[in-house]
């Protein structure tokens, strides 16, 4: 199973908004309602942030957002703040009842 | 909300095996599956496989079957996480966490780094 295509690096200025994208396969992404999103620090373990594609976990802030579009899964981050600087990792179920990962993103915060 | 703690850094020598152990906080242990996710230096992250919220059925990634094996103690709310020949690749922090669903991890152990070098 390949992993998830996220692009390497995202950027923006506190207070803009800006997407990660996450493609996939009909095998995965595209095959069912089942991405989740995970924020990473250095240092520190993956938190999620966005599961079944746009729902958010008890705790995690509004400013967060999710989406799917056929193969294709999106992260949006609204009013960027300097602590969403961090990794950010897609990931789906796929039709072999595995999980796949995307390689990551990095947000940088400018 | 379950808090799940990890066993602290292990250095194995290639072609050994290691044990990693998951403790959790509470009885919801019992209630939700356990999944295993390593990271290796400055990589992304790596599904390795799951275990139901029965404790029965392990489902491995299809790159480590044969090679690992997943189990947990319900009486000591432990799992446990044994990766067999080991190699210099196999070098990576490992993560455990509680599977809600098939894809939706929370929380997620503090990680424990594995060093294989000879």
């Amino acid at each position: 199973q390949s992993a998830l295509t996220q692009p390497a690096s995202v950027s923006g200025s506190p207070g803009q908004s800006i997407t990660i994208s996450c493609t996939g396969t009909s095998s995965d992404v595209g095959d069912y309602s089942s991405v989740s999103w995970y924020q990473q620090h250095p240092g520190k373990a993956p938190k999620v942030m966005i599961y079944d594609v746009n729902n958010r976990p008890s705790g995690v802030s509004d400013r967060f957002s999710g989406s799917k579009s056929d193969n294709t899964a999106s992260l949006t981050i609204s009013g960027l703040q300097a602590d969403d600087e961090a990794q950010y990792y897609c990931s789906s179920s796929t039709t072999s009842s595995t999980v796949v990962f995307g390689g990551g993103t990095k947000l940088t915060v400018l | 909300q379950v808090q799940l703690v990890q066993s602290g850094a292990e250095v194995k020598k290639p072609g050994a095996s290691v044990k990693i152990s998951c403790k959790a906080s509470s009885y919801a242990f019992n209630k939700n599956g356990l999944t295993w996710v390593r990271q290796a230096p400055g990589q992304g992250l790596e599904w390795m496989g799951g275990i139901s919220a029965d404790h029965r059925d392990p489902n491995y990634a299809p790159r480590f079957q044969g090679r690992v094996t997943m189990t947990t103690d319900t009486s000591t709310r432990t799992a446990y996480m044994e990766l067999r020949s080991l190699r210099s690749d196999d070098t990576a922090v490992y993560y455990c966490a509680t599977q809600w669903r098939l894809n939706y991890f929370d929380p997620w152990g503090q990680g424990s780094l594995v060093t294989v070098s000879s």
